[in-house]
Parts: C-alpha cells; sequence; structure tokens
C-alpha cells in the first residue's frame, strides 16, 4: 500500500475482554515497530521486528501484551484481558532498511488504533 | 536502558522569533531522527543525523548532533503559525540494532 495501514482506527472495548490489533508496513519494509503513545506523551517503544524475527520485546508492559508479524509483512498487537490502563493510542511504523552507516532509515507512522477501555 | 530526554517539554513562542529544543540521551547514539507530529496527527519524519558534530539545515530548521553523540539540537529561526505542533526525537544505539527510542517532545505553541 501507500502507506502504514492500522485498524481499528478506533476500539472500544470491556474491561477483560481480548483486543487484536493490527498493522500493515509499507511493502518491503524491513522492520515494524509497535509504540504506545499517551496523550501528550512521546511514543513509547513496545516491541519490534526484523522481518519475521521479533528483535526486541522489552518495552511490552507485562505477559498480556504480545506481538507477531509470522510472514514479515503484517503484524498483529494483542492485548489479553485488557485493563483500563491499557486506554491509549497504539502506534505502529514500518522502515525500509536495517541499520547500516548512514542509509536513512526514517520510520513511516500509521494513523495508529485508539483503545478505549471501559 | 536508554533513555532519550528533551527540553523544554513546552515551547511558547512569538511568531518570528527563534528558539531551540534540546534532545539528551543517556547512551551514544548511532544516529539521532527528528520527527514533528501535528495536533490530532501521527510523528512525521524530518531528518536524520549520523556524523558526530553534524549540521543539517531545512529551511528555517537547523539541526546539530553533538560531538559525542549524545545530545542533539533544534533550532527554528522566525517562527511561524505553521512550525505548531510537537517535535520528537528518537535515538538508535548500535547496540540495540534497530530499536529507535523517542523522548518525550518539546511541545511548540506560536503566539501570533
Amino acid at each position: 500500500g501507500a502507506g502504514v495501514s492500522q485498524s481499528p482506527r478506533y476500539k472500544v472495548t470491556k474491561r477483560g475482554q481480548d483486543v487484536a490489533l493490527r498493522c500493515d508496513p509499507i511493502s518491503g519494509h524491513v522492520s515494524l515497530y509497535w509504540y504506545r503513545q499517551a496523550l501528550g506523551q512521546g511514543p513509547e517503544f513496545l516491541t519490534y521486528f526484523n522481518y519475521e524475527a521479533q528483535q526486541d520485546k522489552s518495552g511490552l508492559p507485562n505477559d498480556r501484551f504480545s506481538a507477531e508479524r509470522p510472514e514479515g509483512s503484517i503484524s498483529t498487537l494483542t492485548i489479553q484481558r485488557t485493563e483500563q490502563r491499557d486506554s491509549a493510542m497504539y502506534r505502529c511504523a514500518s522502515s525500509l532498511a536495517l541499520v547500516t552507516g548512514s542509509m536513512n532509515t526514517e520510520a513511516f507512522f500509521g494513523q495508529g488504533t485508539r483503545l478505549t477501555v471501559v | 536502558g536508554q533513555q532519550v530526554m528533551q527540553i523544554p517539554q513546552y515551547q511558547h513562542v512569538q511568531e518570528g522569533e527563534d528558539f531551540t529544543t534540546y534532545c539528551n540521551s543517556s547512551t551514544t547514539l548511532s544516529n539521532i531522527q527528528w520527527y514533528k507530529q501535528r495536533p490530532g496527527g501521527h510523528p512525521v519524519f524530518l531528518i536524520q543525523l549520523v556524523k558526530s558534530g553534524e549540521v543539517k539545515k531545512q529551511k528555517r530548521l537547523t539541526f546539530q548532533f553533538g560531538e559525542a553523540k549524545k545530545n542533539s539540537s533544534l533550532h527554528i529561526t522566525a517562527t511561524q503559525t505553521t512550525d505548531v505542533g510537537t517535535y520528537f526525537c528518537a535515538g538508535r544505539r548500535r547496540a540495540a540494532g534497530n530499536k529507535l527510542t523517542f523522548g518525550g517532545g518539546t511541545r511548540v505553541l506560536v503566539k501570533p
């Protein structure tokens, strides 16, 4: 596609339910990132993938959060047993290349999924 | 773990004036990027700095990477209302691969 696509754009769920957030990166992009952004704050790193391999999941808050990118393209961030504190904007970004020297590795962000847990 | 701090958190600027926002990392970075996020929007890439002491300009915006590659600055001259938004720096450490860590941002408000 032309850009990074995230779905759904808005999700309201009841506390205790599981949710799956989808990210469709720019075609051919190697790296895919998940961030969580609270209002007025910077994007908080959750996890990232190079191709299908999850390289770093140190930012996932607890074991209710998981992510996968099985074929190295579309990724899903799953939150189990949602809690009100999980309410936030979840952002996905992708970048073309692995970091090598001065190669430009800008991250392209999607519009985000606004998650509200009630 | 790596931390990226930005100051100030808020910047109120009179239209036409200059200002500078600063970014500091707790660790040496392999490169640093700057993004701008308009209200209600998503972060959009502005520039990447790689070399120690590097300076790059984009029209009224001047970006600098510190000699020790642990800090960076963004200077905007003759601020315009179109400069409104939040400016984020984001850094990568060589040891952390492609992990991109963002600062908390500087929110810029312009007074006409």
